[in-house]
């Protein structure tokens, strides 16, 4: 069972222009979403994140969106350079009692110069 | 450079083999986390522990165990391995047993023949 899922395992976007990467998660219980970024050989590097009492939080070109209703969150770059293109992976964090992260399974970021 | 040390880097063995997989954290954090990623797959939390102690766990293998040692760095234990185990293995670390980012380590690529 997923609990955290990206639907779209890539994206191509032009340079200069956003990139909307998704995030949909099923579990009500989850407290605090995260967004890693990955280049091949490496592991994740932290991006952004945002607590479920917040509905966006914002650091320079990027920018998280999290809609409790829909039970869905989205990373928006803008304005996305060809550095950007990496696997972007969101994660959420199980706070009761618990504390583990589940992670979606990627969306691979290709950013055309 | 994430501060976040594994070791070795690729790891290529038999099935039925036992391995270990080491993981020092940042200088300074509490918390080790141990993921694993196989082909084209999210990272599917292991385990966690917190100042030497278990915190959390996830779906690891009973054939799979870990520990942290007092000087804080981990290892991850691997036995009678199976060609399934083949992925790359994540070590991360945070200061905080919960919540917040997790500083992530090269991961080790373990190849099972």
């Amino acid at each position: 069972d997923q609990q955290v899922k990206q639907n779209s395992p890539s994206l191509s976007v032009q340079e200069g222009r956003i990139s909307i990467l998704n995030c949909d998660y099923t579990n009500s219980m989850f407290d605090y979403f995260l967004w890693y970024k990955k280049y091949p050989a490496e592991g994740p590097t932290f991006l952004i994140s945002i607590s479920s009492i917040k509905d966006k939080n914002e650091d320079g070109r990027f920018t998280v969106f999290l809609n409790k209703s829909a039970k869905h969150l989205s990373l928006h770059i803008v304005p996305s350079q060809p550095g950007d293109s990496a696997v972007y992976f969101c994660a959420a964090q199980l706070a009761s009692g618990t504390y583990k992260y589940i992670f979606g399974t990627g969306t691979r970021l290709k950013v055309l110069a | 450079d994430s501060g976040v040390t594994q070791t070795p880097k690729h790891l290529i063995t038999a099935t039925g083999q036992r391995v270990t997989l080491r993981c020092s954290p940042r200088s300074g954090d509490l918390s080790v986390y141990w993921y694993q990623q196989s082909l084209d797959q999210g990272l599917q939390f292991l385990i966690q522990y917190y100042n030497g102690e278990e915190r959390a766990k996830g779906n690891i293998l009973e054939r799979f165990s870990a520990q942290q040692f007092p000087d804080l760095h981990s290892e991850l234990n691997l036995s009678s391995l199976e060609l399934g185990d083949s992925a790359l293995y994540f070590c991360a670390s945070s200061e905080r047993g919960m919540g917040g980012e997790q500083f992530f380590g090269p991961g080790t690529r373990l190849t099972v023949l």
